[in-house]
């Protein structure tokens, strides 16, 4: 049972666009999301967060929303820069499972293209 | 502050023997996870600890698996006569005690089981 879902495992971009990941989850006991960056050979690393009190959160080039009536969430960068490329991964958890308990999607592989 | 800490880095043992993982969270934080990621997946919550309390285990987490954090600092790893279903990568990760305190990884332990 695939709490949250990413259902794109890659996406290719140009370098100055916009990028835009999406992730999908069907609990609807989640209560605060959370996207992670992975580049080879490394632990993920955290980017942005968002509870469901929000719809929006935005931290530099990183924005996230959420849509909590379509249980769906994105990540947006803009511009896309090449050190971006990596392995982005969206997060959830609720206080029912643990609010400590993440459950991640399977990631989307990001390549930003100069 | 130098983030979470994981050792070693790569481990390569055959089937039936034991071996161990060691964990070192940022000093500030006193919760921390295991968790395990396998190709093409998510990370995976296995166990986690408040101080030197572990308060939540996963099914995922069989008996020949045990995780200690002794006085609330580092923690440690075991499992006991590998398997190579065993092999993936294992994440430690560290937080504070809030509820919606982002977690933090270390870059892992690479498992190999011949």
């Amino acid at each position: 049972d695939q709490q949250v879902k990413q259902n794109s495992p890659s996406l290719s971009v140009q370098e100055g666009r916009i990028s835009i990941l999406n992730c999908d989850y069907t609990n609807s006991m989640f209560d605060y999301f959370l996207w992670y960056k992975k580049y080879p050979a490394e632990g993920p690393t955290f980017l942005i967060s968002i509870s469901s009190i929000k719809d929006k959160n935005e931290d530099g080039r990183f924005t996230v929303f959420l849509n909590k009536s379509a249980k769906h969430l994105s990540l947006h960068i803009v511009p896309s820069q090449p050190g971006d490329s990596a392995v982005y991964f969206c997060a959830a958890s609720g206080r029912i499972q643990g609010a400590q308990k993440l459950v991640f999607g399977q990631g989307t592989r990001l390549t930003i293209n100069p | 502050d130098t983030g979470v800490s994981q050792n070693p880095r790569h481990k390569i043992t055959k089937r039936g023997q034991n071996v161990t993982f060691r964990c070192d969270p940022i000093s500030e934080h006193n919760r921390l996870y295991w968790y395990r990621q396998t190709l093409g997946q998510g990370p995976e919550f296995l166990t986690y600890f408040q101080n030197e309390a572990q308060l939540e285990k996963s099914r995922l987490l069989s008996d020949r698996f045990s995780a200690e954090r002794p006085k609330g600092s580092f923690s440690t790893l075991e499992i006991q006569r590998t398997e190579q279903g065993d092999s993936a990568m294992y994440l430690c990760a560290s937080s504070l005690s809030s509820d919606y305190s982002p977690l933090h990884f270390g870059n892992g332990t690479r498992l190999t089981v011949t």
